[in-house]
Formats: C-alpha cells, sequence, structure tokens
C-alpha cells in the first residue's frame, strides 16, 4: 500500500492487560512518530524514531508505554496494564527526511478502549 | 502555557461561503513551521497547507489559503467555497526547528460544518 497502515484499527482492553499497537509506514521512511488522541482534543506527541534509534520519547506518559522500531520499518507501541486513562486513538506518522522536517504522514490510527 | 490556540471550538458555514478558521501560536524560535490538518470522522489527518516561519507570501492551495500574520502570530486558515465535504475537525499544528526532531504541536481543533 501507499499510505500509513496501523493495526488494529479498533481494540478493547481489560484494565490491566498488556496491548501493542502496530504501525507500518511508507515504505522507505526514515522518521516515524507516535501521536496520543484524546476525545475531543488535538494529538500529542508520544515518541520518535529515527530508523531504528529512539531519538526521543519524552511524550511517553508513564513507564508502562514503550515503542520500538527493531529494524527501521515497523514500529510496535506497547502499553502495559492498561488504566482507563490510556482509552485514546494513537496515531503513528512517517515522514521522509531525518528529524521529519517535512510532510508528515498519518496513519488511520487505533482506537484503544480500556474497560 | 498552550502552543497553538484554536479559540473556535465549533463554525457553522454556509456552502460555497468562505470560512476562517483562527489559530494563533506561540514560540521563541525563529525558524518555525505552520500546518493545518483535516479530519473527517473517519480519524485519518489529513495534511491541508504549510507556512514556513521565513515565507513571506501567504501559502495557498487550491481552496485553501494561510492568512500567515508573523507579528501577531496567527496562522488562520481561510476556506473559499465551502463544500458539504469540509465538515470536519481542522487541527492547527506547529513545528519548531530549534530542537532535534520535528514532532508536531496541535491545538485542541475546530469542528467546521458546512450546512447545505
Amino acid at each position: 500500500g501507499a499510505g500509513v497502515s496501523q493495526s488494529p484499527r479498533y481494540k478493547v482492553a481489560k484494565r490491566g492487560q498488556d496491548v501493542a499497537l502496530r504501525c507500518d509506514p511508507i515504505s522507505g521512511h526514515v522518521s516515524l512518530f507516535w501521536y496520543q488522541q484524546a476525545l475531543g482534543q488535538g494529538p500529542e506527541f508520544l515518541t520518535y524514531f529515527q530508523n531504528e534509534a529512539q531519538l526521543d520519547k519524552s511524550g511517553l506518559p508513564s513507564d508502562r508505554f514503550f515503542a520500538e522500531r527493531p529494524e527501521g520499518s515497523v514500529s510496535t507501541l506497547k502499553i502495559q496494564r492498561t488504566q482507563q486513562e490510556d482509552s485514546a486513538v494513537y496515531l503513528c506518522a512517517s515522514s521522509s527526511t531525518s528529524g521529519g522536517y517535512n510532510e508528515q504522514f498519518f496513519g488511520p490510527g487505533t482506537r484503544l478502549t480500556v474497560l | 502555557a498552550q502552543k497553538i490556540t484554536q479559540t473556535q471550538p465549533g463554525m457553522f458555514v454556509q456552502e460555497k461561503e468562505a470560512v476562517t478558521l483562527d489559530c494563533t501560536y506561540d514560540t521563541s524560535d525563529q525558524s518555525y513551521g505552520l500546518f493545518w490538518y483535516k479530519q473527517p470522522s473517519s480519524g485519518e489527518m489529513i495534511f491541508l497547507i504549510y507556512q514556513g516561519s521565513y515565507d513571506e507570501q501567504n501559502a495557498t492551495e487550491g481552496r485553501y489559503s494561510l492568512n500567515f500574520q508573523k507579528a501577531r502570530k496567527s496562522a488562520n486558515l481561510v476556506i473559499s467555497a465551502s463544500q458539504l465535504g469540509d465538515s470536519a475537525m481542522y487541527f492547527c499544528a506547529m513545528r519548531e526547528y530549534g530542537g532535534s526532531q520535528g514532532n508536531l504541536i496541535f491545538g485542541k481543533g475546530t469542528k467546521l460544518s458546512v450546512k447545505p
């Protein structure tokens, strides 16, 4: 496919469960960003990868959140022991240059609901 | 302090008329970029238009134009000849180029409803 894809599109988890959200960026894109969008809010930055290196994780809300991009392409955002406040849409974006200094292309998001 | 402020939670516009969505920003960087994204109910973020801080001309992309007033730190989006398909959430965002990477900082958004 030509665009950024994310899976699953919807995830329902019971409080305390671990979840893993996947992002497939556009092929060849160097930069990959994760954002969290709470209901009725704008997206907020979580973490940034340049190839396989996680250069910034300052936006991760707690140590329950973990992201990886081991081969510099697909990325996984993992949330351990989910809480109700983790309910949000998780957006992935990729960009062709390092630092993301041009247009970021967004995926459709994963809507996480924690019961 | 909010870096991006969108003061209009919701806006209505008649089909075929123009509408302005407000955005003000706060940064101490000299080099930065301003973006507008559209988010329909399906959820994807669609890039609309970009303005760099050193660009002297206001950006335009088809029916979209960005009214950039640097001294007032405002970057309003103007949509001309509104269409029913323009109904969506609109987000203003900024990227500061002084940092090591270019994550976007978003406002809270404006919900635009186009009336037939």
